[in-house]
């Protein structure tokens, strides 16, 4: 199946740090990418969706200028969560799909991220 | 607004009986719906689509049913084994289908005892 690299699996770092998250489709050409953010024992929170060559589109109460998304190739998307807060830490999934609109999400296996 | 529901409550079930789940949606009508395993620290896997012309679908020990007037999905896990424990989550594609994006229900946890 298709695979989702994500990286780094884990993050610990201190307050008003720059974070940078990369998700790499490794067998497919990824024509969107999704970025979640999903708390303990909650569902996955769509934050914003990157389509390559274009700006990503971002989810209603979500900081565009904190959560920096570039979709440079259609392989690689990459979140920068920039000067890191405490309530910024989270678990954070990518995932990518083809060129249909209603093909399945293919899952990176996240990112934990801890600002202290 | 869309809704989906799961039931939080988590499922404790003896290994070789048959796993039902439960998603339910209110508010939308759906083209698809699907289904996805998630373990624990790791990303969701995809395991099935079923369209809204689709009465049911299966793939190995997996059923999935759509029922569109009920407005609900069930998922069947059935000879349940202990590797099958786990969260799954439904989803549906967002209203007039925003290039795809989902919308996820909040997950039911699987335990298979041995």
């Amino acid at each position: 199946g298709a695979v989702v690299s994500q990286h780094p699996s884990r993050v610990i770092c201190k307050s008003g740090t720059s974070v940078k998250i990369e998700c790499r489709s490794l067998d497919f050409q990824a024509t969107t990418m999704f970025w979640y953010r999903q708390f303990p024992k909650q569902s996955l929170m769509l934050m914003a969706t990157s389509n390559e060559g274009s700006k990503a589109t971002y989810e209603q109460g979500v900081e565009k200028d904190k959560f920096l998304i570039n979709h440079a190739s259609l392989t690689l998307s990459t979140l920068t969560v920039t000067s890191a807060h405490p309530e910024d830490s989270s678990f954070y999934i990518c995932s990518a799909r083809g060129v249909l609109s209603n093909q399945p999400q293919h899952f990176g296996d996240g990112t934990r991220l801890s600002i202290l | 607004s869309q809704k989906i529901e799961q039931n939080s409550e988590a499922l404790n079930i003896q290994e070789g009986k048959t796993a039902t789940l439960t998603c339910n949606y209110t508010n939308y009508s759906p083209a698809y719906l699907q289904w996805y395993r998630q373990d624990p620290g790791r990303g969701p896997v995809f395991l099935l689509l079923i369209r809204e012309n689709e009465k049911e679908k299966r793939k190995e020990r997996l059923k999935v049913t759509f029922d569109t007037t009920l407005k609900q999905s069930l998922f069947h896990i059935t000879a349940s084994q202990p590797a099958d424990s786990a969260t799954y989550l439904c989803a549906l594609p967002l209203i007039y289908n925003q290039g795809g994006k989902l919308i996820f229900g909040q997950g039911t946890e699987l335990s298979v005892k041995p």
